[in-house]
């Protein structure tokens, strides 16, 4: 079982601000790395799958980067808009039939 | 297209009670992974069936069970159920052992008193 550890766990930020989130997972036994969206009453969203050391993956406004040596992900929204607000989740994958184990998630708010 | 589905939204049960979770995995998927997510904490891996065995497990007791139809969809079954129990329940769905990307359901909310 990986710990997996993401920082802050709620953030409010203005519409327009940009914000970062960090998502901590034992350099060891790496396969994967999956980020979610998860809005309020609908079901997570696949956001990116990164595996190499380096990896930058960007999807719109949103991008994240990777480092397998230290064990961190960075995930970052440029010029936040209302319709980001969700609660971020990390999974680290150790393979082995995509068991993986998720974080607790960032909770984002973005205040119109 | 329909994606994953889950059923029922919202189940009320007594401790002690036997409960089933239903899921349909998204058009073409033939893997169905379940996932518990108790209050104020991520989604913890129960299982994941594919071919209608289960292939992997998390740390969870035997009193949570599993099965694959040959339709891939999938059910849940919690015996003997503890007020512990209480969390939402989410199935995802993915193609063959790739672990690349899951496509979740709604998920089940589960209430036990």
């Amino acid at each position: 079982i990986l710990n997996v550890e993401q920082s802050p766990q709620s953030l409010h930020v203005q519409e327009g601000d940009s914000t970062n989130f960090t998502c901590s997972f034992p350099s060891s036994n790496f396969y994967a790395l999956h980020w979610y969206r998860w809005e309020t009453a609908k079901s997570p969203e696949a956001l990116f799958v990164m595996t190499l050391n380096g990896d930058e993956k960007k999807k719109g406004r949103i991008s994240a980067t990777l480092n397998t040596k230290e064990g961190y992900s960075y995930l970052y929204i440029k010029g936040s808009q209302p319709e980001d607000s969700a609660t971020y989740l990390c999974a680290p994958d150790s393979g082995g039939y995509q068991k993986v184990t998720f974080g607790i998630g960032t909770k984002l708010q973005v205040i119109p | 297209d329909a994606g994953v589905t889950q059923s029922p939204t919202h189940l009320i049960k007594t401790r002690g009670q036997q409960v089933t979770l239903r899921c349909s995995p998204k058009s073409g998927h033939d893997t169905v992974s379940w996932y518990q997510q108790a209050l104020g904490q991520g989604p913890q891996f129960i299982f994941q069936y594919y071919e209608e065995e289960e292939r992997q497990r998390g740390n969870f007791p035997d009193r949570f069970s599993g099965h694959q139809f040959p339709n891939y969809s999938s059910e849940l079954n919690v015996n003997a159920l503890l007020l512990g129990d209480s969390a939402l329940y989410l199935c995802a769905s993915s193609l063959g052992d790739t672990s690349m990307e899951q496509y979740f359901g709604p998920g089940t909310r589960l209430t036990v008193t």
